[in-house]
Protein backbone atom coordinates (compact mmCIF):
# COMPACT_ATOMS: atom_id res chain seq x y z
CA UNK A 1 0.00 0.00 0.00
CA UNK A 2 1.23 3.56 -1.29
CA UNK A 3 1.18 6.17 1.39
CA UNK A 4 2.22 9.95 1.44
CA UNK A 5 2.25 12.37 4.30
CA UNK A 6 3.33 15.45 4.63
CA UNK A 7 4.87 17.47 7.54
CA UNK A 8 5.61 20.77 8.87
CA UNK A 9 5.05 24.15 10.51
CA UNK A 10 1.45 25.34 10.71
CA UNK A 11 2.30 28.52 10.92
CA UNK A 12 5.55 30.69 9.64
CA UNK A 13 6.20 34.31 9.93
CA UNK A 14 6.54 36.70 6.95
CA UNK A 15 10.13 36.39 5.14
CA UNK A 16 10.53 32.91 7.31
CA UNK A 17 11.60 29.99 4.98
CA UNK A 18 8.96 27.45 5.12
CA UNK A 19 10.46 23.75 4.83
CA UNK A 20 7.99 20.79 4.26
CA UNK A 21 8.75 17.34 4.42
CA UNK A 22 6.92 14.48 2.20
CA UNK A 23 7.39 11.32 4.00
CA UNK A 24 6.02 8.15 1.32
CA UNK A 25 5.66 4.11 1.87
CA UNK A 26 4.81 1.44 -0.65
CA UNK A 27 7.92 2.82 -2.84
CA UNK A 28 11.16 4.07 -3.47
CA UNK A 29 12.57 6.77 -5.09
CA UNK A 30 15.29 4.74 -6.37
CA UNK A 31 13.07 3.24 -8.91
CA UNK A 32 12.91 4.47 -12.28
CA UNK A 33 11.32 6.70 -13.32
CA UNK A 34 9.48 7.15 -10.12
CA UNK A 35 8.99 11.06 -9.11
CA UNK A 36 7.00 13.08 -6.31
CA UNK A 37 5.34 16.56 -6.89
CA UNK A 38 4.48 19.15 -4.45
CA UNK A 39 1.34 20.98 -5.32
CA UNK A 40 -0.39 23.73 -3.01
CA UNK A 41 -4.08 24.77 -2.63
CA UNK A 42 -5.16 28.44 -1.16
CA UNK A 43 -8.26 28.20 0.96
CA UNK A 44 -11.21 28.60 -1.27
CA UNK A 45 -8.45 28.70 -4.43
CA UNK A 46 -7.73 26.60 -7.65
CA UNK A 47 -4.59 23.76 -7.32
CA UNK A 48 -1.28 25.04 -7.74
CA UNK A 49 1.53 22.81 -9.09
CA UNK A 50 5.25 23.69 -7.46
CA UNK A 51 7.74 21.17 -8.15
CA UNK A 52 9.12 18.07 -8.78
CA UNK A 53 12.01 15.20 -8.53
CA UNK A 54 12.46 12.26 -9.97
CA UNK A 55 14.45 9.00 -9.15
CA UNK A 56 17.64 10.61 -11.05
CA UNK A 57 17.53 13.84 -9.24
CA UNK A 58 16.31 15.34 -11.90
CA UNK A 59 13.58 18.54 -10.63
CA UNK A 60 11.33 21.34 -12.57
CA UNK A 61 9.80 24.19 -10.83
CA UNK A 62 6.91 26.17 -11.29
CA UNK A 63 8.26 29.12 -13.84
CA UNK A 64 6.27 31.65 -11.37
CA UNK A 65 7.87 30.36 -8.20
CA UNK A 66 11.64 28.64 -8.67
CA UNK A 67 13.51 31.04 -7.71
CA UNK A 68 11.93 30.46 -3.97
CA UNK A 69 11.90 26.81 -4.40
CA UNK A 70 13.88 24.26 -3.41
CA UNK A 71 12.61 20.65 -4.11
CA UNK A 72 15.56 17.74 -2.24
CA UNK A 73 14.94 13.64 -1.56
CA UNK A 74 16.36 11.50 1.02
CA UNK A 75 16.08 8.17 -0.17
CA UNK A 76 17.33 6.77 2.84
CA UNK A 77 14.77 7.89 4.56
CA UNK A 78 11.75 8.04 2.12
CA UNK A 79 11.45 11.90 2.06
CA UNK A 80 10.88 14.71 0.08
CA UNK A 81 11.33 17.75 1.91
CA UNK A 82 10.41 21.31 0.14
CA UNK A 83 11.67 24.36 1.16
CA UNK A 84 10.06 28.15 0.37
CA UNK A 85 11.98 31.32 0.83
CA UNK A 86 10.47 34.57 1.68
CA UNK A 87 6.95 33.30 2.97
CA UNK A 88 4.24 35.80 2.35
CA UNK A 89 0.49 36.00 3.27
CA UNK A 90 -0.79 34.51 -0.36
CA UNK A 91 1.69 31.63 0.55
CA UNK A 92 -1.46 30.41 3.30
CA UNK A 93 -2.40 26.72 1.78
CA UNK A 94 -2.50 23.09 1.81
CA UNK A 95 0.67 22.17 0.41
CA UNK A 96 0.00 18.47 -0.50
CA UNK A 97 2.64 15.89 -1.91
CA UNK A 98 1.83 13.19 -4.49
CA UNK A 99 3.34 9.95 -6.47
CA UNK A 100 3.72 10.72 -10.28
CA UNK A 101 6.17 8.67 -12.77
CA UNK A 102 8.09 9.97 -15.44
CA UNK A 103 6.80 11.31 -18.35
CA UNK A 104 3.48 10.80 -17.45
CA UNK A 105 2.02 14.56 -16.28
CA UNK A 106 -0.45 13.10 -13.66
CA UNK A 107 -0.53 12.42 -9.82
CA UNK A 108 -1.74 9.01 -8.92
CA UNK A 109 -1.59 9.34 -5.21
CA UNK A 110 -1.70 12.09 -2.82
CA UNK A 111 -1.00 12.86 0.91
CA UNK A 112 -3.55 14.71 2.52
CA UNK A 113 -1.95 17.73 2.80
CA UNK A 114 -0.69 20.10 5.69
CA UNK A 115 -2.04 23.92 6.12
CA UNK A 116 0.07 26.37 6.18
CA UNK A 117 -0.29 29.40 7.75
CA UNK A 118 1.33 33.06 6.90
CA UNK A 119 0.69 35.81 9.42
CA UNK A 120 2.38 39.13 9.34
CA UNK B 1 0.75 32.18 -20.58
CA UNK B 2 -1.91 29.50 -20.60
CA UNK B 3 -5.17 29.18 -18.09
CA UNK B 4 -7.22 26.23 -17.72
CA UNK B 5 -11.16 27.32 -17.11
CA UNK B 6 -13.75 25.59 -15.44
CA UNK B 7 -17.28 26.37 -14.62
CA UNK B 8 -17.01 27.52 -10.96
CA UNK B 9 -20.21 25.30 -9.98
CA UNK B 10 -21.97 21.61 -11.88
CA UNK B 11 -25.27 20.03 -10.35
CA UNK B 12 -26.81 16.64 -11.12
CA UNK B 13 -29.72 14.48 -9.64
CA UNK B 14 -28.71 11.29 -8.87
CA UNK B 15 -28.80 8.85 -12.08
CA UNK B 16 -28.25 11.81 -14.16
CA UNK B 17 -25.08 12.93 -16.43
CA UNK B 18 -23.13 15.76 -16.37
CA UNK B 19 -20.30 16.87 -17.99
CA UNK B 20 -17.69 19.50 -16.71
CA UNK B 21 -15.70 21.41 -19.06
CA UNK B 22 -11.66 22.87 -19.01
CA UNK B 23 -10.66 25.14 -21.90
CA UNK B 24 -7.36 26.38 -22.24
CA UNK B 25 -6.95 30.23 -23.03
CA UNK B 26 -4.10 29.82 -25.11
CA UNK B 27 -3.36 27.63 -28.41
CA UNK B 28 0.28 26.84 -26.70
CA UNK B 29 -1.23 23.52 -24.94
CA UNK B 30 1.02 20.77 -26.84
CA UNK B 31 -2.05 19.26 -28.65
CA UNK B 32 -3.96 18.75 -25.25
CA UNK B 33 -2.19 15.23 -24.67
CA UNK B 34 -1.46 15.20 -21.07
CA UNK B 35 -5.31 16.14 -19.46
CA UNK B 36 -6.22 14.62 -16.29
CA UNK B 37 -9.00 15.19 -13.75
CA UNK B 38 -9.01 14.83 -9.98
CA UNK B 39 -11.67 14.48 -7.75
CA UNK B 40 -11.49 16.27 -3.88
CA UNK B 41 -13.13 16.06 -1.27
CA UNK B 42 -12.46 18.27 1.35
CA UNK B 43 -10.24 17.41 3.99
CA UNK B 44 -9.17 14.10 1.91
CA UNK B 45 -6.30 13.47 -0.74
CA UNK B 46 -7.51 14.00 -4.04
CA UNK B 47 -7.68 11.46 -6.35
CA UNK B 48 -6.54 10.46 -10.28
CA UNK B 49 -10.40 10.12 -11.87
CA UNK B 50 -9.29 10.52 -15.60
CA UNK B 51 -5.30 10.19 -16.95
CA UNK B 52 -4.51 11.08 -20.43
CA UNK B 53 -7.27 12.54 -21.34
CA UNK B 54 -9.64 9.57 -21.33
CA UNK B 55 -8.22 6.72 -19.61
CA UNK B 56 -8.95 5.30 -16.80
CA UNK B 57 -6.40 4.54 -13.80
CA UNK B 58 -7.53 1.08 -12.02
CA UNK B 59 -10.49 1.16 -9.45
CA UNK B 60 -11.94 4.31 -11.10
CA UNK B 61 -15.82 3.60 -12.14
CA UNK B 62 -16.73 3.27 -15.44
CA UNK B 63 -18.74 6.07 -14.89
CA UNK B 64 -16.12 9.03 -15.17
CA UNK B 65 -14.98 9.41 -18.68
CA UNK B 66 -12.96 12.19 -20.61
CA UNK B 67 -12.55 13.74 -23.64
CA UNK B 68 -11.16 16.74 -25.87
CA UNK B 69 -12.18 18.87 -28.51
CA UNK B 70 -9.60 21.45 -29.52
CA UNK B 71 -8.48 23.25 -26.90
CA UNK B 72 -11.16 21.57 -24.36
CA UNK B 73 -11.28 18.36 -22.65
CA UNK B 74 -14.26 17.06 -20.78
CA UNK B 75 -14.80 14.96 -18.00
CA UNK B 76 -18.49 13.29 -17.79
CA UNK B 77 -20.11 11.44 -14.96
CA UNK B 78 -22.86 9.47 -15.56
CA UNK B 79 -25.56 7.86 -13.53
CA UNK B 80 -24.44 10.40 -10.63
CA UNK B 81 -24.46 9.26 -7.02
CA UNK B 82 -24.24 11.17 -3.87
CA UNK B 83 -20.50 10.42 -3.02
CA UNK B 84 -19.35 12.23 -6.59
CA UNK B 85 -20.18 15.31 -4.62
CA UNK B 86 -16.92 16.94 -4.40
CA UNK B 87 -14.83 19.44 -6.05
CA UNK B 88 -13.21 18.59 -9.78
CA UNK B 89 -9.68 20.33 -11.00
CA UNK B 90 -8.72 19.58 -14.54
CA UNK B 91 -4.55 19.58 -15.27
CA UNK B 92 -2.70 20.48 -18.47
CA UNK B 93 1.10 19.70 -18.77
CA UNK B 94 2.29 22.35 -21.06
CA UNK B 95 5.47 21.37 -22.78
CA UNK B 96 6.21 25.19 -23.65
CA UNK B 97 6.76 26.10 -20.29
CA UNK B 98 7.55 22.67 -18.76
CA UNK B 99 4.83 22.94 -15.88
CA UNK B 100 1.70 21.66 -15.02
CA UNK B 101 -1.36 23.84 -15.21
CA UNK B 102 -4.65 23.22 -13.08
CA UNK B 103 -7.83 24.42 -13.68
CA UNK B 104 -9.65 26.77 -11.39
CA UNK B 105 -11.85 23.69 -10.17
CA UNK B 106 -15.84 22.93 -10.37
CA UNK B 107 -18.00 22.08 -7.28
CA UNK B 108 -20.09 19.18 -8.14
CA UNK B 109 -23.43 19.04 -6.43
CA UNK B 110 -25.94 16.36 -6.45
CA UNK B 111 -29.25 17.45 -5.60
Amino acid sequence: QITLTESGPALVKVTQTLTLTCTFSGFSLTTNEVGVVWIRQPPGKALEWLAIIYWNDDKRYSPSLKNRLIVTKDTSKNQVVLTVTNMDPVDTATYFCAKTNWGSWYFDLWGRGTLVTVSS
Amino acid sequence: QSALTQPASVSGSPGQSITISCTATSSDVGGFTYVSWYQHHAGKAPKVMIYDVSYRPSGVSDRFSGSKSGNTASLTISGLQAEDEADYYCSLYTSSNDYVLFGGGTKLTVL
